[in-house]
């Protein structure tokens, strides 16, 4: 069985642009997360989908950020524009089961840098 | 809030020796806990996880954590020290009474084994 996959593995960019990154889950799984890693900092939670729609967006930092997930398989997280503070590294996780103690898949993360 | 600290961002040990990862958290409920491995430029990967169930928890790889609500922690150990465990070890928790499926994580230990 296929794990939780990124793409792209890294993305450098300069301020301003735009940059889309890819998450596909493991095959079946309803619920997808995105976290965030900042240098130095802990992980972040930013937001949770069940199926194609937003359970929480609690965690998402500014409207710069746009996640979708059409048809409730891969997901996508826009940065636009990106500003340099958006570097870091963006982990999504997958789960068939959104109970407290159901394991989140996670994939190896996506390398973001803002020039 | 709730919050999970790991205490240590760098812990260096001897192959053979013991290993001793420290998380505390902070919550009026008792949190679910996860312990989280990452190989470079791997996904993160569970290495264990309480889930009220039994208070000493087994993991892979010789793990086990040992959930102490008196001392609010939950701390990582294993025996003996292979080279192999060599990486960077996360403490993540959720609260039982949440709809949300995210995780509030530590900042981080990462583990270097000398031989």
């Amino acid at each position: 069985e296929a794990g939780v996959t990124q793409f792209p593995s890294h993305s450098v960019i300069e301020k301003g642009q735009t940059v889309t990154l890819r998450c596909d889950p493991i095959s079946g799984h309803d619920n997808l997360y995105w976290y965030r890693r900042v240098m130095g900092k802990e992980i972040k939670f930013l937001l949770h989908f069940v199926k194609e729609s937003k359970q929480d967006e609690s965690g998402m930092p500014n409207n710069r950020f746009l996640a979708e997930r059409t048809g409730g398989t891969y997901s996508t997280l826009k940065v636009q524009p990106a500003e340099l503070e958006d570097s870091g590294v963006y982990f999504c996780a997958s789960s068939p089961f959104r109970g407290v103690t159901d394991t989140q898949y996670f994939g190896p993360g996506t390398r973001l840098t803002v020039l | 809030a709730q919050s999970v600290t790991q205490l240590g961002s760098h812990v260096s040990v001897s192959e053979g020796a013991l290993v001793l990862l420290r998380c505390n958290y902070s919550s009026s409920v008792p949190p679910y806990l996860f312990w989280y491995v990452q190989y470079p430029n791997q996904g993160l990967q569970l290495l264990l996880k309480y889930t009220s169930a039994a208070t000493l928890v087994k993991g892979i790889n010789g793990f086990e954590a040992e959930f102490k609500k008196s001392e609010t922690s939950f701390h990582l150990t294993k025996p003996s020290a292979h080279m192999s465990d060599a990486a960077e070890y996360f403490c993540a928790a959720r609260v039982g009474s949440s709809n949300t499926g995210k995780l509030i994580f530590g900042q981080g230990t990462t583990l270097q084994v000398k031989p």
